[in-house]
């Protein structure tokens, strides 16, 4: 079964430094998607990016960015200039099934908290 | 162009008591499915449906149940309930096919009591 998992239950950040939060996970598939998603504490789950693992370039949107490692099977975001609305727990997820995306399994989050 | 939608956001039910959440899609998304968000065991994933059609279940016991209707809406059902049930349940919903954005709806909060 897949796997996903976040080494850092918390991490802090100052206001506008940059913060990378960890993501590994388990899989035997070899095309697939990965997705980091932001909770705030309205609790509604945002996408922040997503990677194609065939593509070798990592994904970039905005001042979020991933460092993918496909062989590491490692998938880290990093945050760059954080800002106070940044603050959130966010999480790693797989989508199971062969590469659908229809079933998420999702790592156990990392609270991230920005220090003004 | 709306997002997921969930009614109701909160409600408080008793133990045995059974309970019914609805999740209205995107539009043009054919693909709905449903998580368990609890602070012990974090975001589970409950069941898919895709077209009326289950595709894929959680690990869940039966009192869990769901069904799509021909609009793409979705609901679920919890019977008997228990306090373990307390949880946020969220609603997803995407186009079905593989990779394409999964978007959230903003949950809704069950207390048994």
């Amino acid at each position: 079964a897949q796997t996903v998992t976040q080494s850092q239950p918390e991490m802090s950040v100052q206001e506008a430094e940059t913060v990378t939060l960890s993501c590994t996970y388990d899989t035997s598939e070899s095309d697939y998607y990965l997705f980091w998603y932001k909770q705030p504490p309205s609790r509604q789950m945002i996408l922040v990016i997503r990677q194609e693992a065939y593509k070798q370039q990592n994904a970039t949107e905005n001042r979020f960015s991933v460092n993918f490692q496909k062989a590491a099977k490692s998938f880290s975001l990093k945050i760059s200039d954080s800002q106070l609305g940044d603050a959130a727990m966010y999480f790693c997820a797989y989508p199971n099934s062969g590469g659908s995306n229809y079933k998420l399994t999702f790592g156990k989050g990392t609270l991230l908290t920005v220090n003004p | 162009k709306a997002g997921v939608t969930q009614t109701p956001r909160y409600l408080i039910k008793t133990r045995g008591q059974q309970v019914t959440l609805s999740c209205s899609p995107i539009s043009g998304h054919r693909s709905v499915s449903w998580y368990q968000q609890t602070p012990g065991q974090g975001l589970q994933f409950l069941f898919e449906y895709f077209s009326e059609t289950q595709r894929n279940k959680g690990n869940f016991p039966g009192r869990f149940s769901g069904r799509q209707f021909s609009n793409s809406r979705s609901e679920m059902n919890v019977s008997t309930l228990e306090l373990g049930d307390s949880a946020l349940y969220l609603c997803a919903s995407s186009t079905g096919a593989s990779g394409n954005t999964i978007y959230f709806g903003e949950g809704s909060w069950l207390t048994v009591v």
